[in-house]
């Protein structure tokens, strides 16, 4: 069965930093691509960011781009996602994301909130 | 960006109707789209992908159509179960993997 098991999420000031990691199992995670999806409360879903099955490409929205960065460790089958000057907009709860070219998001974490807040 | 725009925002209906949700495509997907269903404090999970083909495990009453920009989900007899949130997605063209803004269909 396939399992993505986020944590990592809290209270952090706005400017703060904070790494999220998702934990896989059940499947060959070395062959996924993977993404993070965002929704903050009350709202729709976002896509945040997303990387290749190696590691070696890395995408990210124009709303985090040069805050945000994704990586992985495919040895650990683990993603992260380090999130630096954080703002208000960027609480939400963030979802990783197995990613397949012919589902799409065919798989997703349960999820770990992120608050942003003085 | 391709913008995904939904339509309705919030649908009422009975258990036992039949319904549908539109989602538009701002340019061609051809037949990348993706629907999700997605209940109050859970994560979305996959009905249909690549426009029409049922994920595995979801019940038969879903069905989806459409391909270049017009789209839509059709739910044949509502069950209590089915009330919930419904997103499209259009993995078409990356990044992003843009969603519309989800339809709530609510219990009249």
């Amino acid at each position: 069965e396939v399992q993505l098991v986020e944590s990592g999420g809290g209270l952090v000031q706005p400017g703060g930093s904070l790494r999220l990691s998702c934990a896989a199992s059940g499947f060959t995670f070395s062959r996924y691509a993977m993404h993070w999806v965002r929704q903050a409360p009350g709202k729709g879903l976002e896509y945040v960011s997303a990387i290749s099955s190696d590691g070696i490409s890395t995408y990210n929205a124009n709303s985090v781009k040069g805050r945000f960065t994704i990586f992985r460790d495919n040895s650990k089958n683990t993603l992260y996602l380090h999130m630096g000057s954080l703002r208000t907009e960027d609480m939400a709860m963030y979802y990783c994301a197995r990613y397949d070219s012919t589902w799409s998001y065919d798989n997703w974490g349960q999820g770990t909130l992120v608050t942003v807040s003085s | 960006d391709i913008q995904m725009t939904q339509s309705p925002s919030t649908l009422s209906a009975s258990v036992g109707d039949r319904v549908t949700i539109t989602c538009r495509a701002s340019q061609s997907i051809n037949n990348w789209l993706a629907w999700y269903q997605q209940k109050p404090g859970k994560a979305p999970k996959l009905l249909i992908y690549k426009a029409s083909s049922l994920q595995t495990g979801v019940p038969s009453r879903f069905s989806g159509s459409g391909s270049g920009t017009e789209f839509t989900l059709s739910i044949s007899s509502l069950q209590p179960d089915d009330f919930a949130t419904y997103y499209c997605q259009q993995y078409s063209s990356f990044p992003p993997y843009s969603f519309g803004q989800g339809t709530r269909l609510e219990i009249k």
